[in-house]
């Protein structure tokens, strides 16, 4: 079974626009952290935003929240006000545990495009 | 500002040949992560070290070997290279977990592009 599922091959968004991209996790584990990446045409993965487990409080960084809902195992980016520099491919990804692996397990990704 | 390199941008070889992708780090981290990433596949992971001398597998390790004799520098060596290494491998680094550091994220290098023919 697939331990980080993204769902959405590609998204279009307009200018201004918020978007939410899926992500969804299977682990058995209680401790885990949950990452976003973005990566441009340049080739350069981008750390985005961290989730952890036991985070009361969904994460936010500038533009970029996290909608984690634990019971439905999901963790979805959501992009406010989305700009053209936003036309990535973006990667959901998950670390087991806490300390004991320091291994992310990636998902297939989003290609998100920005249109004017 | 964290700085992991990869020694090159685009690479192409020829089938049967000894390919050396090399990564170097700047920031002390312990870790280092070597993946490869195929359209619709995401970024599997191919080898990583936690330390000086010390490797495990990933999860698709067949056909590459990996050396750390120093702690900055993580090489990735295709022994006999085949058509279907032909990929983006991309290089990562982070310090080691359970010290402290919240959220412990990789950073990674600006991958390298190689073409077997």
């Amino acid at each position: 079974a697939q331990k980080i599922t993204q769902t959405q091959p590609g998204m279009f968004v307009q200018e201004k626009e918020a978007v939410t991209l899926d992500c969804t996790y299977d682990t058995s584990d209680p401790s885990y952290g949950l990452f976003w990446y973005k990566q441009p045409s340049s080739g350069e993965m981008i750390f985005l935003i961290y989730q952890g487990s036991y985070d009361q409080q969904n994460a936010t960084e500038g533009r970029y929240s996290l909608n984690f809902q634990k019971a439905r195992k999901s963790a979805n980016l959501v992009i406010s006000a989305s700009q053209l520099g936003d036309s990535a491919m973006y990667f959901c990804a998950m670390r087991e545990g806490l300390g004991d692996t320091d291994k992310l397990i990636f998902g297939t990704g989003t290609r998100l495009q920005v249109f004017p | 500002d964290v700085k992991v390199t990869q020694s090159s941008r685009y690479l192409v070889k020829r089938t049967g040949e000894k390919v050396f992708l090399e990564c170097v780090q700047d920031m002390d981290h312990e870790n280092m992560f070597w993946y490869r990433q195929d359209p619709g596949l995401g970024l599997r992971l191919i080898y990583f070290s936690y330390d000086v001398k010390m490797k495990e597998k990933g999860d698709i390790p067949e056909g590459y070997s990996v050396s750390r004799e120093k702690k900055e520098r993580f090489s990735l060596i295709l022994e006999s290279a085949s058509t279907n290494q032909t990929s983006m491998y991309l290089c990562a680094s982070s310090f080691l977990g359970g010290l402290g550091r919240y959220t412990n994220e990789q950073f990674f290098g600006p991958g390298t592009r190689l073409t077997v023919l």
